[in-house]
């Protein structure tokens, strides 16, 4: 069954402590993107990708490291520095052309 | 990049036909026009896209005017599953960054 899964779906993070979220797909798309998503707001551009070993900075990258390695997986790291790391994040992919992305099922993230 | 502005919230009764519209004034020549749907606690749906005219597909139908400084998405005879958050997206689909997703429009569904 394609798509996309983001892993785990709730995470907790201690002060000073790093946290890595989990996307994997298997729709063979070529970017990738990590939005964050704050409580009745919208979806912010973290990082996106367009082909492995690539990745440019969104709109809030600071606080946030990303790689690209394969090109099923984008993992997000939640660094220290990021201050206020409490959201929902989101994971999404699509394939060139004009096409839509697809999303994840997001991961929760909150503050210990 | 085209920003785009939709209204906050909308109030609709079973099996009546929603019309959302979005503004995005600066809408560039190579931007498609994209629409998702996204309930609590999940990633957004994709629901239709388009660049002009009219399209239409088994969930939704999607007009854009000749001069594309906005759209309406029309969600034909909703039901209490369709109470969801509803954003309008521009972009230059070509260009993989070049996406703003704005606070989204709330539609409740009333019975």
């Amino acid at each position: 069954d394609g798509g996309i899964t983001q892993s785990p779906k709730y995470l907790f993070r201690k002060e000073g402590q790093n946290v890595t979220l989990s996307c994997e797909q298997n729709l063979n798309h070529d970017a990738m993107y990590w939005y964050r998503q704050d409580p009745g707001q919208g979806l912010r551009l973290i990082y996106y990708s367009q082909i492995v070993n690539d990745f440019q900075k969104g709109d809030i990258a600071e606080g946030y490291s990303v790689s690209r390695e394969k090109k099923e997986s984008f993992p997000l790291t939640v660094t220290s520095a990021q201050k206020n790391p409490t959201a929902f994040y989101l994971c999404a992919s699509r394939p060139s052309g004009a096409q839509p992305q697809h999303f994840g099922d997001g991961t929760r993230l909150s503050i210990l | 990049l085209a920003k785009t502005t939709q209204p906050i919230s909308m109030d609709s009764y079973e099996g009546q036909e929603v019309n959302i519209t979005c503004s995005h004034n600066n809408i560039a020549t190579n931007d498609y026009i994209t629409w998702y749907q996204q309930f609590p606690s999940q990633g957004p749906r994709f629901i239709i896209q388009g660049y002009k005219t009219k399209v239409t597909n088994e969930v939704a139908s999607l007009f854009i005017p000749a001069d594309r400084k906005s759209s309406t998405l029309s969600l034909p005879r909703v039901s209490l599953s369709d109470t969801a958050v509803y954003y309008c997206l521009v972009g230059e689909t070509y260009n993989f960054n070049k996406f703003y997703f704005g606070s989204g429009t709330k539609l409740n569904v009333k019975p």
